[in-house]
């Protein structure tokens, strides 16, 4: 297995354009989350969805929004992109909902870059 | 509001010395700590979830309720410990992983 798979590496859009980033988790987990880290910081929870339901949402606008497909690979879409939205996106997965006994393994992220 | 808060942005130390990587959080619910790690060029991992009370990789670290912090420390560094080590706080029920802003570790020969 080759771990959390997430395309593409890189991105560069533009102000006002929308973007679809992608991710495959570990065959086998349910559940799947989005950050976002902005350099020289932490990863920022956006989204979390088990069983292609969302069980969590971070302090993100509207213009960020996720799903789950039935073969638990995910998407999240960003509308109108700002300047501010240039980041690593990582994407997690764990067999369950995420916890001290279900641990969560990342992927290698997207870059992001809005100009 | 739930925090986690990483004081030192770098901390450099020598082959052989004692390493504190300090983390306080912020939550009034029961907290579910971590450690995740970033070597060079791999990805975030898990080093240490604070359930578990093991020593990983001859790192450790206790929760203390009392002081809301959760520090990792290892007595003797090694060059192969250099990385960005982040503290991660679970929001039970919430489904949410709060990270502090990470700390460098570079360890000097």
């Amino acid at each position: 297995d080759a771990g959390v798979t997430q395309s593409p590496t890189h991105l560069i859009k533009t102000r006002g354009q929308h973007v679809t980033l992608r991710c495959s988790p570990i065959s086998g987990h349910k559940s799947v989350s989005w950050y976002q880290q902005v350099l020289g910081q932490g990863p920022q929870f956006i989204f979390q969805y088990y069983e292609k339901e969302e069980r969590g949402r971070g302090n993100f606008p509207d213009r960020f929004s996720a799903r789950q497909f039935p073969n638990y690979s995910s998407e999240l879409n960003v509308n109108a992109l700002l300047l501010g939205d240039s980041a690593l996106y990582l994407c997690a997965s764990s067999f369950s909902i995420p916890s001290s006994y279900n641990e969560q393994f990342f992927g290698p992220g997207t870059r992001l870059t809005v100009l | 509001a739930q925090r986690v808060t990483q004081p030192e942005k770098l901390l450099s130390v020598f082959k052989g010395a004692p390493v504190e990587l300090k983390c306080n959080y912020s939550y009034s619910g029961s907290p579910e700590l971590f450690w995740y790690v970033q070597y060079s060029r791999q990805r975030l991992q898990l080093l240490l979830r604070h359930i578990s009370r093991e020593s990983i990789k001859g790192f450790t670290a206790d929760l203390n309720k009392g002081e809301t912090s959760f520090h990792l420390k290892k007595p003797f560094a090694q060059e192969e410990d250099s990385a960005m080590y982040y503290c991660a706080l679970n929001l039970v029920g919430f489904q949410k992983l709060v990270f502090g802003t990470g700390t460098r570790l570079l360890v000097s020969p």
